[in-house]
């Protein structure tokens, strides 16, 4: 089955230590975004990657960085210079020009 | 710039009675939009979408939505609410580039269904 997966589904760790989360999917999809969200807030848009090799940034860079060195991968790293990393965190990509988009399971990241 | 308003953090409504989520949309170009549902602890799945074709929108499970460009308006609705329709709904719009995929979402409604 085709599908958007991301590991691990719940992540805890400690203030000032670094920690990447992982994003595959398999759809073939050329476009690839993270979002976190927050309780009442919605979704806002860390990052986002249109093509290999190519990523830019979204509403709510600062303290996160990507890459993107294969199409089905995506991961996040969530730094130590993020004031507030508590979140959930959800991973999505899209095949291009019919715009809509295909979520991971997320992942919930707890910094304690 | 493009933005989405929901409006009614929290919606209940009655087993058996209609569903209506509000969304109103702001954009500079025609816009797709979308309807996404999430359940707890879940990721976000397409509900329905709207790319400029018919203006009433089918999607899954027994919802559907109506484009109005006059009110900027893409609301939500299904005739019969079941308990399985608990969960948070999302509205988002794209659109501001050919080629820009970034969806604008809005804040959510979570619906309770009240047995």
């Amino acid at each position: 089955d085709g599908g958007i997966t991301q590991s691990p589904k719940y992540l805890f760790r400690k203030e000032g230590q670094n920690v990447t989360l992982s994003c595959e999917q398999n759809l073939n999809h050329d476009a690839m975004y993270w979002y976190r969200q927050d309780p009442g807030q919605g979704l806002r848009l860390i990052y986002y990657s249109q093509i290999v090799n190519d990523f830019q940034k979204g509403d709510i860079a600062e303290g996160y960085s990507v890459s993107r060195e294969k199409k089905e991968s995506f991961p996040l790293t969530v730094t130590s210079a993020q004031k507030n990393p508590t979140a959930f965190y959800l991973c999505a990509s899209s095949i291009g020009a019919n715009r809509e988009q295909y979520f991971g399971p997320g992942t919930r990241l707890t910094v304690t | 710039a493009q933005s989405v308003t929901q409006l009614g953090s929290h919606v209940s409504v009655s087993e058996g009675a209609l569903v209506l989520l509000r969304c109103n949309y702001s954009s500079s170009v025609p816009p797709y939009l979308f309807w996404y549902v999430q359940y707890p602890n879940q990721g976000l799945q397409l509900l329905l979408k709207y790319t400029s074709a018919a203006t009433l929108v089918k999607g899954i499970n027994g919802f559907e939505a109506e484009f109005k460009k006059s009110e900027t308006s893409f609301h939500l609705t299904k005739p019969s609410a079941h308990m399985s329709d608990a969960a948070e709904y999302f509205c988002a719009v794209s659109g501001d580039n050919f080629g820009n995929e970034k969806l604008t979402f809005g804040t959510g409604t979570r619906l309770t269904i009240i047995p």
